[in-house]
């Protein structure tokens, strides 16, 4: 299995609370990335990161913000959060390279807003 | 953003069967091509990938095939198996603005059920 882990696995809370998803890795990857699993279970990316200092927002527009302070970690954090906001968020992780290699994902975090 | 089209979107099969996913890919810059299996309350994990200098690709029970020409490529599940039972997600790269960075493009999942 892959050594990428995500806190909390599960998270309930109520309209307009700032909350922030956990994710680290330990494989020493560079590339990050956050991917948002509707119910429906497509995945979009959200935002992606090159290594430290470096963050992207991906294809699919969120409110989200994340930060690359250190390799290990890549946290996303919502400022206020909303109803819409509730969904799957899956963290992964890959070497860099030209594009063969795979994702890594962790087990992700189901956010519930109330 | 560039689509990867997945078919079907629910599956059924008898144990011992065979189990077929095809995708299709737009954007001709791909060249890696990764499938996931998702179980109920985990991430998704890599179970196969192919990349665009080859044709065909087997593990034990399970191959992917890809045809660049006609920009498709299949997830093929032989003697079926109840723990086979999960979401599949075939995925297509894609390049990520001028860094030489790159993310995947999902389908929109096979939902692979199994029965006894």
């Amino acid at each position: 299995e892959a050594d990428i882990y995500q806190t909390p696995r599960y998270l309930v809370i109520g309209t307009g609370k700032k909350i922030t998803l956990e994710c680290s890795q330990t494989m020493g990857h560079d590339k990050m990335y956050w991917y948002q699993q509707d119910p429906g279970m497509e995945l979009h990316l959200i935002h992606y990161s090159y290594g430290v200092n470096s963050t992207e927002k991906g294809d699919l527009s969120s409110e989200s913000t994340v930060s690359r302070i250190r390799t290990e970690h890549f946290p996303l954090t919502l400022e206020s959060a909303r109803p819409s906001h509730t969904s799957q968020y899956l963290c992964a992780s890959s070497v860099s390279d030209r594009g063969n290699s795979p994702l890594h994902f962790g087990n992700g975090t189901r956010l519930t807003v109330t | 953003g560039e689509n990867v089209e997945q078919h079907p979107s629910t599956l059924s099969v008898q144990e011992g069967d065979s189990a077929v996913i095809k995708c299709t890919y737009s954007d001709s810059a791909s060249n890696y091509f990764p499938w996931y299996k998702q179980e109920l309350g985990k991430g998704p994990q890599l179970i196969i990938d192919i990349r665009s200098n080859v044709g065909e690709k087997k593990d034990q029970r399970i191959a992917v095939t890809l045809n660049k020409t006609a920009k498709h490529f299949s997830l093929h599940i032989t003697e079926t198996q109840p723990e086979d039972s999960a979401v599949y997600f075939c995925a297509a790269s894609k390049p990520l603005d001028s860094n030489s960075g790159y993310a995947l493009n999902f389908g929109k999942g096979t939902s692979l059920l199994v029965t006894p």
